[in-house]
């Protein structure tokens, strides 16, 4: 299994501020998915992380609000912009290795809170 | 589209009884499926997974699952639970299609365990 790292582990941040999320994955993989879990609710995906390009955005998720980077294949930032006491969540980084296995292996979580 | 249903919010059983976590999906055909498991401010951890082959799937910490193809459903169970088995529990789907498209998870069950 692919070991992943998530940090912030957890942050209070301010409205009107903007963190940045880093995921770094302890070897190659093929993709890279960032989902968002609310308070007591299930994981929502907010976009694949495409290595060198755009990421691709699920509907209800933007690129200026959510902005994705992957410069490479082990390495991911989700960046919270702006934030609202809306985005308190649970930010999880997930990853997937070479194969059509459909497994996903993820980090341990980003706990943001929005005052 | 594939959905995920997990009717149970919370279930609450006793240290020693036996546990049953239901789950049904909606997929044009067969699935991959899975069982993750997220303890208080955890990320997820795989249980178990079905790809093919026996529709009865052993994983860890004891765990069991059932892909039923008849009733679309892939319950997961356990004999005897302990006190460390409180979390909560995701059933997910991912696609036969496409090795790169992300996971579908259900709502969530949150378990309880009393002595």
């Amino acid at each position: 299994s692919a070991v992943i790292s998530q940090k912030p582990s957890r942050d209070i941040c301010q409205r009107g501020t903007s963190l940045t999320i880093q995921c770094q994955v302890d070897s190659q993989v093929t993709m890279m998915f960032w989902y968002r879990q609310q308070p007591g609710q299930s994981l929502t995906l907010i976009a694949t992380a495409n290595q060198g390009s755009e990421a691709t955005y699920e509907s209800g998720f933007v690129i200026d609000k959510f902005p994705i980077s992957r410069p490479n294949l082990t390495f991911s930032t989700l960046t919270v912009s702006n934030m609202s006491p809306e985005d308190s969540s649970i930010y999880l980084c997930s990853a997937k290795r070479e194969g059509n296995t459909g497994e996903l292996f993820f980090g341990e979580g980003s706990r943001l809170t929005v005052l | 589209a594939q959905s995920v249903t997990q009717p149970d919010i919370h279930i609450t059983v006793s240290e020693g009884a036996s546990l049953e976590l239901r789950c049904n999906y909606s997929y044009g055909a067969t699935p991959y499926l899975f069982w993750y498991v997220q303890s208080p401010g955890q990320g997820l951890q795989l249980l178990l997974k079905y790809f093919s082959g026996d529709t009865l799937v052993q994983g860890i910490k004891g765990f069991e699952a059932e892909f039923k193809r008849s009733q679309s459903s892939f319950n997961l169970r356990k004999p005897s639970v302990h006190w460390s088995d409180a979390a909560e529990y995701f059933c997910a789907v991912g696609s036969r299609r496409s090795g790169n498209t992300p996971l579908v998870f259900g709502k969530g069950t949150r378990l309880s365990v009393i002595a």
